[in-house]
């Protein structure tokens, strides 16, 4: 996980609220994943990014979620109108090219909905 | 529907024995497995890989079996030092590379001295 940074690592948001988070990769690596980790459970993918192209978003849920990665700045996991159920770890990671799977993971943001 | 599963929660090893993770899946079309691990307050990090056409890849202490027919990998460690305690992922592609992976629960391996 060296380099993938994530922030905030934790996040409380009251329902209703929007939530955001951001992964900044690492250095050199043009594409991100995201994935979620809900308690009991293992990382299940949600969206993979090239800079200023979502390739992959099959995973991630038809309504209030919302990601991209802009040609400057980190990638954004942006949650609407948050309700309970979000309630997760959110892990990102990188890699410097399609065709690579992702060596190390952020260490995570880990949202509470109140 | 859990295509992925690691059926136990949690292990626990003497330290300098063999730990042994499991793993099984469902899909068929997988072809492509990774074990990754992950520390408290970190993010899963890449362990070692293995493709389908192969049954056995060796690094250093971890080993990883494939048993495509059981449709089951296992890890094993040897041997285990407290610093493997660890909680250990199993995941699974259809190629290598895909950008999809499907990861199971975890297993929480614990090294004892």
């Amino acid at each position: 996980n060296a380099g993938v940074m994530q922030n905030p690592r934790h996040l409380v948001r009251r329902r209703g609220q929007e939530a955001r988070l951001r992964c900044s990769p690492m250095k050199g690596h043009s594409h991100v994943y995201w994935y979620r980790q809900l308690p009991e459970e293992g990382l299940k993918f949600m969206v993979y990014l090239q800079k200023e192209n979502i390739i992959d978003e099959s995973g991630m849920p038809k309504e209030r979620f919302s990601a991209e990665f802009p040609k400057e700045g980190p990638s954004i996991l942006r949650i609407q109108q948050v309700v309970r159920g979000d309630s997760a770890a959110y892990f990102c990671a990188s890699s410097p090219g399609q065709g690579i799977n992702p060596r190390y993971f952020g260490p995570g943001t880990r949202l509470t909905v109140t | 529907d859990q295509q992925v599963k690691q059926n136990s929660p949690s292990l626990s090893v003497q330290e300098g024995r063999i730990s042994i993770l499991n793993c099984d899946y469902t899909n068929s079309m997988f072809d492509y497995f990774l074990w990754y691990k992950k520390y408290p307050a970190e993010g899963p990090t890449f362990l070692i890989s293995i493709s389908s056409i192969k049954d056995k890849n060796e690094d250093g202490r971890f080993t990883v079996f494939l048993n495509k027919s059981a449709k089951h990998l296992s890890l094993h460690i040897v041997p285990s030092q407290p610093g493997d305690s660890a909680v250990y992922f199993c995941a699974a592609s259809e190629i290598q590379g895909a950008q999809k992976l499907v990861f199971g629960q975890g297993t929480r391996l614990t090294i004892n001295p």
